[in-house]
C-alpha cells in the first residue's frame, strides 16, 4: 500500500515548456486534490476532483489544467510554464472530503 | 483572501515547555476542523481532528469554539521532535479543505 505517489519528484522547465504532473493513489479514494505551496503563502488549492471524470477549480486554477480519467490518477498539466509557477506541488486524496492524505510533493522550477 | 488565520511564529521553546497555538476562521458554515503537521520539505500529515467538545491525544489537546470561530492546539511537555510547522485547517462545503499558512515551532534542548 503506497498511499499517494507523485511523479516526478523534481523538475526544471524553461518558460513556455509544458509538462504533466502525475498523482496516483491506491486507497480507492473518491476525492483528489492538487495544491501548490509557496513561502509565506501556505497551501493553495489549484483544482480538485470529487470523482472519476469530474474536476473543479480551486483558489488558484489559472495556468493549470487537470484530468481524472481513472479513479486512482489525477493529472496536473502546465501548458506553457511561467516563472510564477515555480513552486512545490502537492497532491492529496480523501475518501469523504475530510482527512486528506498527501503525496511527497514535486519541486518545480521554471527558468 | 485567506479564511484561516494563524500566528506564523516562530515559537521558540525549551524542551518540556507547554505551548499553545491559536487559529481563527471566517466561515461559520465549516463543519470539520483539523490540525496538520508539516516537517521541513515534507508533506503535511494529519495530527488530529478538532471537535467542539475538545479532544486530547497524548500530549496534544485541541479545542474548537464555534461561537468565537476559534481553534487552539496545546502541546504539553514539548519534545525536540515536535519541531515542525502546524497547519490549522477547516473544511469547505465538505469537499475541500482550507489551510492556514502555518505556525512554526522550534523546540530546543
Amino acid at each position: 500500500n503506497a498511499g499517494v505517489t507523485q511523479t516526478p519528484k523534481f523538475r526544471v522547465l524553461k518558460t513556455g515548456q509544458s509538462m504533466t504532473l502525475l498523482c496516483a493513489q491506491d486507497m480507492n479514494h473518491e476525492y483528489m486534490y492538487w495544491y501548490r505551496q509557496d513561502p509565506g503563502m501556505g497551501l493553495r488549492l489549484i483544482h480538485y476532483s470529487v470523482g472519476e471524470g469530474t474536476t473543479a477549480k480551486g483558489e488558484v486554477p489559472d495556468g493549470y489544467n487537470v484530468s481524472r480519467l481513472k479513479k486512482q490518477n489525477f493529472l496536473l498539466g502546465l501548458e506553457s510554464a511561467a516563472p510564477s509557477q515555480t513552486s512545490v506541488y502537492f497532491c492529496a486524496s480523501s475518501s469523504q472530503g475530510n482527512e486528506q492524505f498527501f503525496g511527497p510533493g514535486t519541486r518545480l522550477t521554471v527558468l | 483572501r485567506k479564511e484561516v488565520e494563524q500566528d506564523p511564529g516562530p515559537f521558540n521553546v525549551p524542551e518540556g515547555a507547554t505551548v499553545a497555538f491559536n487559529c481563527t476562521y471566517s466561515n461559520s458554515a465549516s463543519q470539520s476542523f483539523f490540525w496538520y503537521r508539516q516537517d521541513c520539505r515534507k508533506e503535511p500529515k494529519l495530527l488530529m481532528s478538532v471537535y467542539s467538545s475538545g479532544n486530547e491525544d497524548g500530549r496534544f489537546t485541541a479545542q474548537l469554539n464555534r461561537a468565537s470561530q476559534y481553534i487552539s492546539l496545546l502541546i504539553r511537555d514539548s519534545k525536540l521532535s515536535d519541531s515542525a510547522t502546524y497547519l490549522c485547517v477547516r473544511d469547505q462545503a465538505g469537499t475541500a479543505l482550507i489551510f492556514g499558512k502555518g505556525t512554526t515551532l522550534s523546540v530546543s534542548s
